[in-house]
């Protein structure tokens, strides 16, 4: 059960788009389209952003948009703003039956 | 409006355990798959264990496997996670959190904070 791998940090303008990577392996985002993604603001729960690599809960804006390939999922933001600055989470579920989240991403807007 | 609430985290000394209670308001939780994940301090999340919405599947990650138990009462609308032989690592926030589109967690509870003194 090794935590999928995503880079420490990201960073941009507002207004600018960001993209942060998500990899795993076979075992989890190479079989399964079940990649989730989650925003988490300081002291607040995560909150589910992306579902099923692609889908956006009620009320989650458009600008927040996911892509898988292979082994690599990824979480795009465009039009950044000052309130998109958190940390990001993916998670798969695996063939173990298990879920695994990723190390997390802090994004910080310039 | 849904909402979980967490309760029975608390501090206990390595090899002790607790029991974490989670209850849902807004939604009825019978149908639904749960999870715990779990945050260490400065940490990211880890998931700690499923249930499905009729208690006969459950999974764990190995870390916590042999020593936490996850079940639930529906008759009661409440989730479970009994931790036995704690350890000094399990010290962390634990969330409850609700799988409503099959395969990933949307809603979560604000946690409780479970400390484990060596």
């Amino acid at each position: 059960q090794s935590a999928l791998t995503q880079p420490a940090s990201v960073s941009g303008s507002p207004g600018q788009s960001i993209t942060i990577s998500c990899t795993g392996s076979s075992s989890d985002i190479g079989t399964y389209r079940y990649v989730s993604w989650y925003q988490q603001h300081p002291d607040k729960p995560p909150k589910l952003i992306l579902y099923d690599g692609g889908n956006r809960p009620s009320g989650i804006s458009n600008r927040f948009t996911g892509f898988k390939s292979g082994n690599t999922a990824s979480l795009t933001i465009s039009g950044l703003q000052a309130e998109d600055e958190a940390h990001y989470y993916c998670s798969s579920y695996t063939t173990s039956s298990t879920w695994v989240f990723g190390g997390g991403t802090r994004v910080t807007v310039l | 409006d849904v909402h979980l609430v967490e309760s029975g985290g608390g501090l206990v000394q390595s090899g002790g355990s607790l029991r974490l209670s989670c209850t849902p308001s807004g939604f009825s939780f019978t149908t639904y798959w749960m999870h715990w994940v779990r945050q260490a301090p400065g940490e990211g999340l880890v998931w700690v264990s499923h249930i499905s919405g009729g208690g006969d599947d459950r999974n764990y990650a190995d870390s916590v496997k042999g020593r936490f138990t996850i079940s639930r009462d529906n008759a009661k609308n409440t989730l479970y996670l009994q931790m036995d032989s704690l350890r000094a690592e399990d010290t962390a926030v634990y969330f409850c959190v609700a799988d409503r589109v099959y395969f990933a967690m949307d809603v979560w509870g604000q946690g409780t904070t479970v400390t484990v003194s060596s």
